[in-house]
């Protein structure tokens, strides 16, 4: 789903640096998510954001720290990573407050921890 | 929670062959989606299917809510149709906003 858009789609780094993954959409939504994905499982729930505000924590640990600025925008945020943090990472929008809408999703961010 | 269980696990086709690929889950469901992900890990969105049945060219997709499957078919199957299909879907009574649980997935491989 092209509508929503992550950025940078790989990324290495070491398990001292900060990062930060990206993610924008533009059709409208005022529901984001973060994914997780590992090699040859489905994607795991992270976050949910529903109207710029947290309502979904997975139970992640503190180096993922997401943010919200925006109703078109979610970052999330990378700091002391270890190497098993390494996965796919996928963001998603959707409408809240009708039912029975999708979950449109980027095409993710390749991350390696070194 | 609510279980997803899709089958086959694995499925190797010649291309031109037609494929019926399955997901069953525990509860009653107000969304269910069918993916597929390519090799490069792009998660495609195919059918948001609750209920009823979608048609979109080769791929047609059935849920019949009330046993709780989904089927996805898909016919003259191509070697683009290589890659995981997922079903996922979200617990009736949970928020709109919700978690999807996704199925271990089926890895479909298409031959020339």
């Amino acid at each position: 789903d092209t509508e929503v858009t992550q950025t940078p789609k790989h990324l290495v780094m070491g398990m001292t640096n900060k990062k930060s993954l990206k993610c924008e959409q533009h059709m409208g939504h005022r529901a984001m998510y973060w994914y997780k994905q590992k090699a040859k499982k489905p994607p795991e729930l992270m976050f949910v954001y529903s109207y710029e505000k947290l309502s979904i924590n997975e139970s992640v640990p503190s180096r993922f720290s997401p943010e919200c600025p925006n109703s078109s925008l979610l970052n999330l945020h990378l700091h002391a990573l270890q190497p098993e943090d390494s996965a796919l990472y996928l963001c998603a929008s959707s409408q809240p407050g009708q039912q029975n809408q999708p979950q449109h999703f980027g095409d993710g961010t390749r991350l390696s921890i070194l | 929670g609510i279980q997803v269980e899709q089958s086959p696990p694995d499925l190797i086709l010649q291309e031109g062959a037609n494929s019926t690929l399955r997901c069953n889950f525990s509860d009653s469901v107000n969304n269910l989606q069918w993916f597929h992900q390519n090799p490069w890990g792009q998660l495609i969105n195919l059918f948001y299917i609750p209920s009823g049945t979608k048609q979109n060219g080769r791929l047609s997709a059935t849920t019949v809510a009330t046993e709780r499957y989904s089927l996805l078919y898909i016919s003259s199957s191509q070697t683009t149709d290589s890659g995981v299909y997922f079903c996922a879907v979200r617990r009736r009574g949970s928020s709109n906003t919700g978690k999807l649980i996704f199925g271990q997935g089926t890895t479909l491989q298409v031959k020339p």
